[in-house]
């Protein structure tokens, strides 16, 4: 157990609705990072969050959005939401080391599935 | 071109096997590296963390970094039925950096 958790673990939804998912990091991690795997893409990075602020954007698309909130946890939604949409959703967050870097430690997912 | 490249195999090998598991990189601004362990339909877990070039070992796991070939590599000894799962490379070029991850290696050990 990461110490990461996730919620909800499944969710099955139709086209053009929405959802948010729920991330809370390990306690005392101040980043939270969120992203998306699929069979052909793999795991790909959708967004970070460092202590409440929007830090780094990846490939994530202009129908999702995400913030983190003051107690840390953080959520991602997702809009209009498309076949393509159903995949994998991880969060991680990561706690510091020694040399001013981190490691980032997985949650254990949500499994978004679009009919 | 990916930044990461990973053959997704998959990788079977008798239990007790050497298992050799590799990425290489485009990216000459990676200094962290990272392999990952994933069971089907859970989270990746952390296995090995290096930096920059050499040798790390923990238990039966030993990871190794050549950055003037841009090759990382990710050695299981004695391998074990529980270590069948996907195994995947990451890279981040500093430090609180998004990881670039390779696709996995899907490792099934034989008992």
């Amino acid at each position: 157990d990461s110490g990461v958790t996730q919620t909800p673990k499944h969710l099955i939804t139709a086209t053009g609705q929405r959802v948010t998912l729920r991330c809370s990091p390990r306690s005392g991690d101040l980043s939270v990072y969120w992203y998306q795997q699929s069979l052909d893409q793999g795991l790909q990075f959708l967004i970070q969050y460092y202590n409440g602020e929007e830090r780094a954007k990846g490939n994530i698309l202009e129908r999702f959005s995400a913030q983190q909130f003051p107690d840390l946890h953080s959520e991602l939604n997702l809009s209009s939401l498309e076949l393509g949409d159903s995949a994998l959703y991880f969060c991680a967050s990561s706690a510091p080391i020694a040399g001013g870097t981190d490691t980032q430690y997985f949650g254990p997912g949500t499994r978004l599935t679009v009919l | 071109q990916k930044e990461v490249e990973q053959d997704p195999g998959p990788l079977s090998v008798p239990e007790g096997a050497i298992v050799s598991l590799n990425c290489t990189y485009s990216n000459s601004a990676f200094q962290y590296f990272m392999w990952y362990r994933q069971y089907s339909r859970k989270g990746p877990e952390l296995l090995m963390y290096t930096y920059s070039s050499g040798n790390k070992e923990d238990g039966r796991f030993t990871a190794q970094v050549d950055k003037s070939s841009k090759y990382i590599s990710l050695f299981i000894r004695d391998s074990q039925p529980s270590d069948s799962a996907t195994y995947l490379c990451a890279m981040a070029s500093g430090g609180y950096n998004k990881l670039i991850f390779g696709a996995g290696t899907r490792l099934a050990v034989h008992p």
